[in-house]
């Protein structure tokens, strides 16, 4: 399973967009980058996945490199409420192991 | 509401007293684990089911067991609990074991062993 690499800790002024990279440069071809965030110590949440095209919902857009090497969440307009500790996963797609590995995160301070 | 519910979600007990926390999933998935999370170290999966009878260890399974014998229930036990295993702890599900489908949280269960 690939492991993620994360900055610890970013900070982003409310209303601009919020940039968050992820390294997985040992990705296999049938892995799925995911991300999602923890509020405090609440259960993660579910923002975003994709596989090798760039994806938007209304959280997010996943921005995954043509390699799939590197990926980068874009939160459009931060706002307070977006302050939290966010991961980037890989998940494999079909059989295999499936063990999920998460990291340390990214610290996401919006600041006012 | 699909959900993952976790119970209890706060217990403090001591060491060597039996425990279980029970994790239950509303939304018919194959897929379920659990997660254990410590400060400075994200979150290390425990064990993991890919369906009813099917469970395998994770990252950490030492001190824990898991049974799947209900496809919705997968509760954790800690047959002899340490002070080692105060943590906050997770269980989460998906409808499969793809990597396609989405990993849904519980709200957590955090346990203190004095």
């Amino acid at each position: 399973d690939a492991k993620t690499t994360q900055p610890t800790s970013m900070d982003c002024a409310e209303g601009r967009a919020a940039n968050l990279p992820c390294n997985h440069s040992t990705i296999s071809g049938n892995e799925y980058v995911y991300w999602y965030r923890q509020i405090h110590s609440q259960g993660p949440q579910y923002i975003i996945h994709g596989l090798k095209n760039n994806e938007t919902n209304e959280m997010a857009s996943l921005i995954i490199t043509e390699d799939r090497k590197s990926s980068t969440l874009i939160l459009p307009h931060a706002t307070l409420r977006d302050t939290a500790v966010y991961y980037c996963i890989v998940r494999v797609g079909s059989g295999g192991y499936q063990k999920v590995t998460f990291g340390t995160g990214t610290k996401l301070q919006v600041i006012p | 509401e699909a959900q993952v519910t976790q119970n209890p979600r706060y217990l403090i007990t001591v060491t060597g007293k039996k425990l279980t926390v029970t994790c239950s999933q509303n939304m018919n998935h194959e897929y379920m684990s659990w997660y254990r999370q410590d400060p400075g170290l994200g979150l290390r999966q425990i064990y993991y089911s890919m369906n009813v009878e099917v469970t395998d260890k994770g990252d950490v399974p030492e001190g824990y067991k898991v049974s799947r014998k209900e496809k919705r229930n997968f509760p954790l036990i800690l047959e002899s609990p340490s002070p080692n295993q105060t943590s906050l702890y997770f269980c989460a599900s998906s409808l499969s074991k793809s990597g396609a489908n989405v990993l849904t949280f519980g709200a957590g269960s955090r346990l203190t062993v004095l």
